[in-house]
C-alpha cells in the first residue's frame, strides 16, 4: 500500500519568512495530492491540491510542487502570517481509490 | 449551505456505556469516512463507506461499528466505551476528485 512521509513534524518561523513542508510517497500510481490545514480546535480543510499531470500550482501565498520522478511534493507558504499557524497534512491518492493516505502532519508556528 | 454535521460535539461518558456518534452530510457525496484523531495529531481511518449498504474497516481497529442505510447518514457506534476510546472523531465525505470534506468533530471523553 501507499506510504506517505511528511517532514518536518514542527516548523517555527518568523512572520514574513517562507515555510516549506515536504512529503514523499511510495506508490507510483498515486496521482492526486491534496494539502489540508487544521487550525486549533477546527476541522481539516483543503487549501490546495495538485494532480500528477502538473508540476506546480499556486494560489496567492501558497504553492505546491510535485516531482513524480522522485515521488515527492512540497507545500510552500510565502510571507507567512500568524494566521498561518496550524497543523498541515499532506495526502496521496492513487487513481480509482478514494482512500487517502495522510502524512503525520506538520505543526507550523508563525511568530509575530 | 452544503456541509457535514456531527452530533454531539462533546461527550463525557462512563466506561461500558454504548454510544452512537451521528454524522450527516448535505454534500450529495456517496463516499463517507470516520477518522480518529487526537487533537493536532495523525488522522487514523477507522471506517469508510462507498455508498448505501457498503461499510469497510480502516487501518485502525477501534472496536466500533458503522451503518449506512441512507446516503446522507453514517453513524458510528461504540458498544462498550473504554478510556482508550477517548479521542476526537471526525466524519468526512469525498467529492468525485478525491477531496475530503470534514465535519467539525466529536470530542469524546470516557471516564
Amino acid at each position: 500500500g501507499e506510504n506517505v512521509e511528511q517532514h518536518p513534524s514542527t516548523l517555527s518561523v518568523q512572520e514574513g519568512d517562507s515555510a516549506v513542508i515536504k512529503c514523499t510517497y511510495s506508490d507510483s500510481a498515486s496521482n492526486y495530492f491534496p494539502w489540508y490545514k487544521q487550525e486549533l480546535g477546527k476541522r481539516p480543510q483543503l487549501i490546495i491540491d495538485i494532480r500528477s499531470n502538473v508540476g506546480e500550482k499556486k494560489d496567492q501565498r501558497i504553492a505546491v510542487t510535485l516531482n513524480k520522478t522522485a515521488k515527492h511534493f512540497s507545500l510552500h507558504i510565502t510571507e507567512t502570517q500568524p494566521e498561518d499557524s496550524a497543523v498541515y497534512f499532506c495526502a496521496a491518492l492513487s487513481g480509482g481509490s478514494y482512500i487517502p493516505t495522510f502524512g503525520r502532519g506538520t505543526s507550523l508556528i508563525v511568530h509575530p | 449551505e452544503a456541509d457535514i454535521y456531527q452530533t454531539p460535539r462533546y461527550l463525557v461518558i462512563g466506561t461500558g456505556k454504548k454510544i452512537t456518534l451521528e454524522c450527516s452530510q448535505t454534500m450529495g457525496h456517496d463516499k463517507m469516512y470516520w477518522y480518529q484523531q487526537d487533537p493536532g495529531m495523525e488522522l487514523h481511518l477507522i471506517h469508510y463507506s462507498y455508498g448505501v449498504n457498503s461499510t469497510e474497516k480502516g487501518d485502525l481497529s477501534s472496536e466500533s461499528t458503522v451503518s449506512r442505510i441512507r446516503t446522507e447518514h453514517f453513524p458510528l457506534t461504540l458498544e462498550s466505551a473504554r478510556p482508550s476510546h477517548t479521542s476526537q472523531y471526525l466524519c468526512a465525505s469525498t467529492s468525485g476528485k478525491g477531496t475530503q470534506y470534514f465535519g467539525p468533530g466529536t470530542r469524546l471523553l470516557v471516564l
